[in-house]
């Protein structure tokens, strides 16, 4: 079955502290790759995605994300972070064949940046 | 991208009774999906809303339980059948356009069952 990792449950970063939240998957064939942001008491909210093309992927709010196949990774990254990003990232992998279609996602790394 | 409204937002059971949940999309929608997020987890799909044919149940849902409807191609239902405080959870309504390969999610149903 497919699966999504993501490496830490809790990171705790100072204000303009870089950000590096990592995501790897197990399905080795065409796969599109999201990262979601839950701010706290609010809805799912795309944050950045890749289908093709360049592996260096940037979304909103200044987040980035590179696309390495080799290592089946998906890593969500920030320069610099602000207490605004005080949120839950969820990394996904959509699995696609035969016209069906399966989202899996990650356990999702809570992030909380201190002022 | 497409507007989702699901309701109710929130609701507070008691368990052995049943809940529907609605979901509304402003335009039509290739695929509708069903997750549950239950607290301190991530996500996980119940069931893909098949629009005039039987919902496709992922491992571990069953019809009996979560029952649900897509009578067309903007809107669904999802049902929360005899509930038990381990159906406590956030329930959500997710949509993938044709040719879009990004899900926009609603706003989810906050559910409490005592």
């Amino acid at each position: 079955a497919q699966s999504v990792s993501q490496h830490n449950h809790h990171v705790i970063l100072s204000e303009a502290a870089s950000l590096e939240l990592g995501c790897n998957y197990s399905y080795g064939g065409t796969v599109n790759l999201f990262w979601y942001v839950q701010y706290p008491g609010q809805h799912l909210q795309l944050l950045l995605k890749y289908f093709s093309g360049d592996p260096l992927v940037k979304g909103i709010k200044g987040f980035e994300a590179e696309f390495i196949k080799s290592k089946f990774s998906f890593n969500l990254r920030k320069p610099s972070v602000q207490w605004s990003d005080t949120a839950e990232y969820f990394c996904a992998v959509l699995y696609s064949g035969a016209g069906s279609y399966q989202l899996t996602f990650g356990k999702g790394t809570k992030l909380s940046v201190i002022p | 991208s497409a507007v989702i409204s699901q309701k109710p937002s929130r609701d507070i059971c008691q368990r052995g009774t049943s809940l529907t949940i609605q979901c509304q999309v402003d335009s039509q929608v290739t695929m509708m999906f069903w997750y549950r997020q239950q607290p301190g987890q991530s996500l996980t799909l119940i069931a893909t809303a098949n629009q005039g044919s039987e919902a496709t149940y992922e491992s571990g849902f069953v019809i009996d339980k979560f029952p649900i409807s897509r009578p067309n191609l903007t809107f669904s239902t999802l049902t929360v059948s005899n509930m038990s405080p381990e159906d406590s959870s956030i329930y959500l309504c997710s949509v993938l356009r044709q040719g879009a390969y990004g899900y926009t999610f609603g706003s989810g149903t906050r559910l409490t069952v005592v």
